[in-house]
């Protein structure tokens, strides 16, 4: 079936330290890949996307990219700050386009970052 | 003006009790979503309906009954509530009729089951 794995967290990190979340799929067909973050007491907000093999999505100096060949779509950042502390979730989409079409979550992965 | 507003934001209740959350966007999207994180934060998605017509109905117990009065509004009844019922529940909503993965959450309404 269709699933989505990331790196287990908590994630700590030092503030201007360079972030790396993996993320892995398997999915049939032609996926869509998303990346979401939830700050503390809110709820998702959709951070970047990647809808083809190859593409780079890129938000709020967030980068990801689609890589059909390792199935991956890993999230990293340069220079991480203290109000980038949330959690974050790794998301593909099943029949992208179609009404039919689900949004699957992986387990989410939280980061820490501390002055 | 929040775009996607649910209600309550907490609700505290004993087991066996049926209790309703209300979500409301005002984005004018088609689709509107319930699904529920648990405490571990895993999301999995319920139900979703598309201009007031079911579309996604995942292995939900029958004691789970969304409600959809037009394509602003889904609600979400619970019958007979159960102690694993406790979880935050996120209403979504979504800018097309053909669902791209693009979803507006608002802010959750969390559960607890006593």
């Amino acid at each position: 079936g269709n699933s989505v794995t990331q790196m287990e967290g908590p994630v700590t990190l030092s503030e201007e330290a360079f972030l790396t979340i993996n993320c892995t799929y398997t999915a049939t067909g032609y996926p869509s890949l998303f990346w979401y973050v939830q700050y503390p007491g809110e709820g998702l907000q959709l951070l970047l996307k990647a809808t083809k093999a190859d593409d780079k999505g890129s938000n709020k100096g967030f980068e990801a990219t689609y890589r059909k060949e390792t199935t991956s779509f890993h999230l990293e950042k340069g220079s991480v700050q203290v109000s980038d502390s949330a959690v974050y979730f790794c998301a593909l989409i099943t029949r992208p386009g179609n009404q039919g079409g689900k949004l699957i979550f992986g387990q989410g992965t939280e980061l820490s970052v501390k002055p | 003006d929040t775009a996607v507003s649910q209600t309550p934001k907490y609700l505290v209740t004993q087991m066996g009790n049926d209790k309703s959350i209300k979500c409301e966007q005002n984005l004018g999207h088609d689709t509107m979503y319930w699904y529920k994180q648990d405490s571990k934060k895993f999301l999995k998605i319920m139900f979703s309906y598309n201009n007031k017509e079911l579309i996604i109905n995942e292995t939900v117990p029958n004691r789970f009954s969304p409600k959809s009065p037009d394509k602003a509004h889904l609600n979400l009844h619970i019958n007979s509530l159960e102690l694993g019922d406790s979880a935050v529940y996120f209403c979504a909503s979504s800018p097309r009729t053909k669902n791209t993965g693009e979803l507006f959450f608002g802010e959750g309404s969390r559960l607890t089951v006593l």
